[in-house]
């Protein structure tokens, strides 16, 4: 596609409960990234992606959180028992290079309650 | 790890020039980037320098990087209130990813 697709825009779940969040990235591009940006704070990285493989999952908090990414094209982020403390703008980037620099979705706006 | 830090906050008259600036830690760095965020938007890419470089023009955007002190700096002439808006630095320095400060809001008053 043109851009980098996320949905949903927004998610509203409760405290307990699991999660699906789906990025789509630029067609082509094989280097996918998710990010999470709390509120007044940078992107933190979680995961990357070159193919179907990660590549470097450090950022991820902690074994509740897990992502796939298949067929070396879209991917899922997969929240288990959501606490409040996840709620938060989870961005996902594709790459085309280096030099290309990140484009990143409009982001998945998860609230926990 | 990478540290980028940024100051959190810059106002400014439309018409003057802005200037943000951002600071780094990892030496062996190799592209940095400006992005932009508006409200409720994602992350904008603007403009990004290689580390070999110690200046970038693109239109009313001027990147500066001084390697020495790992400091790059963005400069924005003739700011306009559409130019309001969080801006983050972000360093990719050979390892996976790219780290983020926490950004500088920019405002602009007419």
């Amino acid at each position: 596609g043109a851009g980098v697709s996320q949905t949903p825009s927004n998610k509203v779940t409760e405290k307990g409960k699991y999660v699906e969040l789906r990025c789509d990235p630029i067609s082509g591009h094989t280097a996918l990234y998710w990010y999470r940006q709390s509120l007044g704070q940078g992107p933190e990285f979680l995961i990357y992606f070159q193919g179907t493989g990660a590549a470097d999952d450090s950022g991820l908090p902690n074994d509740r959180f897990f992502a796939v990414r298949p067929e070396g094209s879209v991917s899922t982020l997969k929240i288990q028992r959501t606490e409040r403390g996840d709620s938060a703008v989870y961005l996902c980037a594709s790459s085309g290079g280096q030099g290309d620099g990140y484009t990143f979705g409009s982001g998945t706006r998860l609230t926990v309650v | 790890g990478e540290d980028v830090e940024q100051s959190l906050f810059l106002s400014v008259r439309e018409g003057d020039s802005s200037v943000i600036n951002c600071t780094y830690t990892d030496s062996s760095s190799t592209y940095l980037y400006w992005y932009k965020q508006e409200p409720g938007a994602g992350l904008q890419l603007l403009t990004y320098i290689f580390s070999n470089m110690d200046m970038k023009q693109d239109q009313r955007l001027t990147v500066l990087l001084n390697k020495k002190d790992k400091h790059l700096s963005l400069r924005i002439a003739d700011t306009q209130t559409g130019d309001s808006a969080i801006y983050f630095c972000a360093v990719f320095s050979g390892y996976s990813t790219l780290t983020f400060g926490k950004g500088t809001m920019l405002l602009v008053s007419p």
